[in-house]
C-alpha cells in the first residue's frame, strides 16, 4: 500500500525566511510524485510533477526535488501570499486497473509579514 | 483556473438520504477521478472513470458510485448517507487512462454536510 508522510504538520515563517517542507513516501513503483497547493475551502492547485530521483523543478519561489524515498519543497524568500496548505501525493503502479493519487495530510504554511 | 467545475458548492443532507454531485471536466480530458477530503486530512481516492467506465477504485463501499458521460461531465452518487460522509468532495480530470504520472487538475469541490 502506498504511503505518504509530510512534515512538519504546520510551519510559521517570517516573510523572507526560507525553509523546506518534507514528503516521505513508500510506493510499489513510482509513476509520479505531485505537489499541490490548497487554499482554505478550495480544491488543490497543481504545482509540480516529479518522475525520477534527482529531478528538480522550479516555479517562482518554489523548488521541488526528489530522491528515492522523499521529496522536498523548498520555499525561498516567501511572501504572505504563499500561505496555504501544501500537499504531496504519489501515484504508483498496481497489478491492474488505475491508481489514484495517495496524498499526505499536508503542511499548513503561514507566512507572517 | 483549471477548467474543472463542480456543483453544487455546498450541500446539506440528512442521514440515510442519497446525494448526487456533478463535475464538468476540462475539455479533452478523458479521465475523471473523485476524492473525499475530511477536515484536516489529505484527499482520499474514491474511484476513477476512463471513457465512461470505472477502471480504478479506492477503499470505499459500493454505496459510492459514479458515472462519466461523453461530454466530459461526471457524477458521484452516494446512497444511505452517514454522518462520516461529511467532507469536501473533489473531482479531478486528467489526460491519461491510468494516470501514468499525468497531472490531475481539481475542481473547487463540493462541501457536503450530513446531519
Amino acid at each position: 500500500e502506498d504511503q505518504v508522510t509530510q512534515s512538519p504538520e504546520a510551519l510559521r515563517l517570517q516573510e523572507g525566511e526560507s525553509s523546506s517542507l518534507n514528503c516521505s513516501y513508500t510506493v510499489s513503483g513510482l509513476r509520479g510524485l505531485f505537489w499541490y497547493r490548497q487554499d482554505p475551502g478550495k480544491g488543490p492547485e497543481f504545482l509540480f510533477t516529479l518522475y525520477s530521483a534527482g529531478e528538480e523543478k522550479e516555479k517562482e519561489r518554489l523548488k521541488a526535488t526528489l530522491t528515492k524515498k522523499e521529496s522536498f519543497l523548498h520555499i525561498t524568500a516567501p511572501k504572505p501570499e504563499d500561505s496555504a496548505t501544501y500537499l504531496c501525493a504519489v501515484q504508483g503502479y498496481s497489478g491492474g486497473g488505475a491508481d489514484g493519487l495517495t496524498f499526505g495530510k499536508g503542511t499548513h504554511l503561514i507566512i507572517q509579514p | 483556473e483549471t477548467g474543472v467545475t463542480q456543483s453544487p458548492t455546498h450541500l446539506i443532507k440528512t442521514r440515510g438520504q442519497q446525494v448526487t454531485l456533478r463535475c464538468s471536466s476540462q475539455s479533452g480530458h478523458n479521465t475523471v477521478s473523485w476524492y473525499q477530503q475530511a477536515l484536516g486530512q489529505g484527499p482520499q481516492f474514491i474511484f476513477q472513470y476512463y471513457r465512461e467506465e470505472e477502471n480504478g477504485r479506492g477503499n470505499f463501499p459500493p454505496r459510492f458510485s459514479g458515472l462519466q458521460f461523453p461530454n466530459y461531465s461526471s457524477e458521484l452518487n452516494v446512497n444511505a448517507l452517514e454522518l462520516d460522509d461529511s467532507a469536501l468532495y473533489l473531482c479531478a480530470s486528467s489526460l491519461d487512462k491510468t494516470g501514468g504520472g499525468a497531472e490531475a487538475f481539481f475542481g473547487q469541490g463540493t462541501r457536503l454536510t450530513v446531519v
